[in-house]
C-alpha cells in the first residue's frame, strides 16, 4: 500500500549546521508532497510543499525537491537555528499519509 | 482568531464512557478531516467531508466513532464504549478545494485520556 518513511530522530545539530531529513514515499498517482512543522506546545502547520516532479517548495530558509525517479521529498536547510526545534512531518496528500516524524533539537 | 479550533482541549473519561469532539474550521473552508495522533506517530487520517457529506472513512475508524457534519460547517467527532486503545491526540483539518493536494490547516487538538 501507500506510504511515507522519513529518517527517525531524534536528531540533533549545532547551530549553524547543515540539514537533511530524508522522506520516501510510494504512490500510485501522481500526489502532492508536503512537509509540515510541529513547534513545541503548537499545532501542524505547514512548512512547504511541491505539488508537481521538480518542483521545489521552499519557505523559511528550508527547501525540497519532488524527485519522482527516486519517490523522494528531502527537507534541506543550509544553516539551522535554534528556534528550528521542532518535530517535522512528511507528507502526501495520496491516500493522505503522513511519516511518523523526526525530531530536530538545536543547540545554540 | 480565524483559524481552526477545537473543543475540549483535554479529555479523561473511564472506559465504556461515550466522548463527543467538536471542530469549528476556518469559515470558508469546505473540506474537513479529522486525523488521530499517537506518541510518537504522525496523524492517521480517519474521515474527511465536502461540505455536509462523508466522503471518505478511514479503516481506522470503527463502528464506535461516528463523524457528522450536519450544515457544512462544524463537524463533531463521537466514540462510543472508549476503549483505553483510544488514548490519543484527535486533529480536525480544513481545506479550501477540490481534493487533497491543497494546504490543510491543523487545529490545536484535543487530547483524549481513557481509563
Amino acid at each position: 500500500g501507500n506510504s511515507v518513511t522519513q529518517m527517525e530522530g531524534p536528531v540533533t545539530l549545532s547551530e549553524e549546521a547543515f540539514l537533511t531529513i530524508n522522506c520516501t514515499y510510494t504512490a500510485t498517482g501522481y500526489p502532492s508532497l508536503f512537509w509540515y512543522v510541529q513547534y513545541p506546545g503548537e499545532g501542524l502547520q505547514l512548512l512547504l510543499k511541491a505539488t508537481k516532479a521538480d518542483d521545489k517548495g521552499s519557505n523559511k530558509g528550508f527547501e525540497a525537491t519532488y524527485r519522482k525517479e527516486t519517490t523522494s521529498f528531502h527537507l534541506e536547510k543550509g544553516s539551522v537555528q535554534v528556534s528550528d526545534s521542532a518535530v517535522y512531518f512528511c507528507a502526501t496528500s495520496d491516500k493522505i499519509i503522513f511519516g511518523k516524524g523526526t525530531r530536530l533539537h538545536i543547540l545554540p | 482568531d480565524t483559524g481552526v479550533s477545537q473543543n475540549p482541549r483535554h479529555k479523561i473519561t473511564k472506559r465504556g464512557q461515550n466522548v463527543t469532539f467538536r471542530c469549528d474550521p476556518i469559515s470558508e473552508h469546505n473540506r474537513l478531516y479529522w486525523y488521530r495522533q499517537t506518541l510518537g506517530q504522525g496523524p492517521e487520517f480517519l474521515t474527511y467531508f465536502q461540505n455536509e457529506a462523508q466522503l471518505e472513512k478511514s479503516r481506522l475508524l470503527s463502528d464506535r466513532f461516528s463523524a457528522e457534519r450536519p450544515k457544512g460547517s462544524f463537524s463533531t467527532l463521537e466514540i462510543q464504549r472508549t476503549e483505553q486503545g483510544d488514548s490519543a491526540m484527535y486533529l480536525c483539518a480544513s481545506s479550501l478545494g477540490s481534493d487533497s493536494k491543497e494546504t490543510q490547516y491543523f487545529g490545536p487538538g484535543t487530547r483524549l485520556l481513557v481509563l
